[in-house]
């Protein structure tokens, strides 16, 4: 596809319910970014693949969050027993290459997934 | 950890005016790269400018340009002739080159253009 998509673009779960988020990223690209953005704030790092390999999962806020990119392509951000302060935007993003292997540093974002749970 | 201040919450302006958005940004890095990213009402971040911390030039790009300065640790975004179009949430980004180099994000400025 032309750029990085998102599925689904709105999920309302009760809390206590299992949700998984799925991303799209341009294809090619190496790198794959989650973030959260709570309301009228800035969005904040999760996790980052480099191809199927979690690098870097020191923003995921619990244990009740998992994320996997199995194939190097899709990602699936899932989240156990949703709580209300789990309501947020995801954001995935994704990039070609980082900058120490030539890349522009540039992330190209998704729609995003907006949870809301009750 | 970095971390990035953008100190307007809310910014207005007349349609073709000129506004300036500030960002201020702590790192004991020596090299990194800097990003202004527009958030529209429809959510999706699109990448205005981006400017690497060993260039002194400052970035432009067509009606965007940055005043970077570095030992200040500053990163403003001038926008010229302002549009309608230009009518979103603007967020400061930084990024280390060590590790995920993922993007540390401020709380943004709410930029709206009035006709």
């Amino acid at each position: 596809g032309a750029g990085v998509s998102q599925s689904p673009r709105y999920k309302v779960a009760k809390r206590g319910q299992d949700v998984a988020l799925r991303c799209d990223p341009i294809s090619g690209h190496v790198s794959l970014f989650w973030y959260q953005q709570a309301l009228g704030q800035g969005p904040e790092f999760l996790t980052y693949f480099q191809n199927e390999a979690q690098l870097d999962k020191s923003g995921l806020p619990s244990d009740r969050f998992f994320a996997e990119r199995p194939e190097g392509s899709v990602s699936t951000l899932k989240i156990q027993r949703t709580q209300q302060e789990d309501s947020a935007v995801y954001l995935c993003a994704s990039s070609l290459w980082g900058v120490t292997s030539g890349g522009s540093g540039e992330q190209f974002f998704g729609p995003g997934t907006r949870l809301t749970v009750l | 950890a970095q971390t990035v201040t953008q100190s307007q919450p809310e910014m207005s302006v007349q349609e073709a005016e000129t506004v300036t958005l500030s960002c201020t940004y702590d790192t004991s890095e020596s090299n990194y790269y800097l990003f202004w990213y527009k958030q529209p009402p429809s959510r999706q971040m699109i990448l205005v400018i981006r400017q690497e911390a060993y260039k002194q030039q400052n970035a432009t790009e067509n009606r965007f340009s940055v005043n970077f300065q570095k030992a200040a640790k500053s990163f403003s975004l001038k926008i010229s002739d302002s549009q309608l179009g230009d009518t979103a949430m603007y967020f400061c980004a930084f990024m280390g080159i060590q590790g995920a180099q993922k993007l540390v994000f401020g709380q943004g400025t709410r930029l709206t253009i009035n006709p």
